[in-house]
């Protein structure tokens, strides 16, 4: 159990472009999901935590209007890289948690986003 | 001061060795811990988890908690070269968020 799926996994395109990111628990429902990048050699940054039929909290530095998340049910988030520009070039990730298995966070397996 | 930090690293053993991580936290307030296997290329994976202290064993992994020093480590015992990856270490406040660590590379050489 507890398996997460990203699509796509790996995206190419051009600067000034949106691209939308999905990610689903397949088989829990996800009260919360999270979004973090990952830059070579580096650890995960939380980007952005989401509940299903609320907005999503930023962390601090991450532009809400560059980077959309909707959560629009329990086993569905979505991330948009608006306008992308070759720096947001960067391994992307979500991660679903169950509250009944405490903050367990299940990874899916991320998406690799090239802005050329 | 990082919430999580972890011993640098690299840590390289012979196969069949006991891999040891080390993970310190600086918010008493934390409850659960994590370890989580990454391998290059791929996201984390979930391998052990910790809520109370003392030691909680999974196959070849043991996880140790102590809350009083603040303190987390996992070994791998008969280390294996698949075990090779970087093991980030994680736990979290009191807001559900998890804090990572910068992670340890761990190479296993056969």
């Amino acid at each position: 159990g507890a398996v997460v799926s990203q699509h796509p996994s790996r995206v190419i395109c051009k600067s000034g472009t949106s691209v939308k990111i999905e990610c689903r628990s397949l088989d829990f429902q996800a009260t919360t999901m999270f979004w973090y990048r990952q830059f070579p050699k580096k650890s995960l940054m939380l980007m952005a935590t989401s509940n299903e039929g609320s907005k999503a909290t930023y962390e601090q530095g991450v532009e809400k209007d560059k980077f959309l998340i909707n959560h629009a049910s329990l086993t569905l988030s979505t991330l948009t890289v608006t306008s992308a520009h070759p720096e947001d070039s960067s391994f992307y990730i979500c991660s679903a948690s169950r509250a009944l298995r405490g903050y367990e966070q299940y990874f899916g397996p991320g998406t690799r986003l090239t802005v050329t | 001061q990082k919430e999580v930090e972890q011993n640098s690293g690299p840590l390289s053993v012979p196969e069949g060795a006991i891999a040891s991580l080390n993970c310190t936290y600086s918010d008493r307030g934390s409850q659960s811990f994590f370890w989580y296997r990454q391998y290059s290329g791929k996201s984390p994976e979930l391998i052990m988890s910790i809520y109370s202290n003392g030691d909680k064993e999974d196959g070849r992994f043991t996880a140790q908690l102590n809350k009083a020093s603040q303190y987390v480590s996992l070994l791998i015992r008969d280390s294996q070269p698949s075990d090779s990856a970087t093991y980030l270490c994680a736990g979290s406040l009191n807001d559900y968020k998890l804090s990572f660590g910068a992670g340890t590379t761990v190479t296993v050489r056969a």
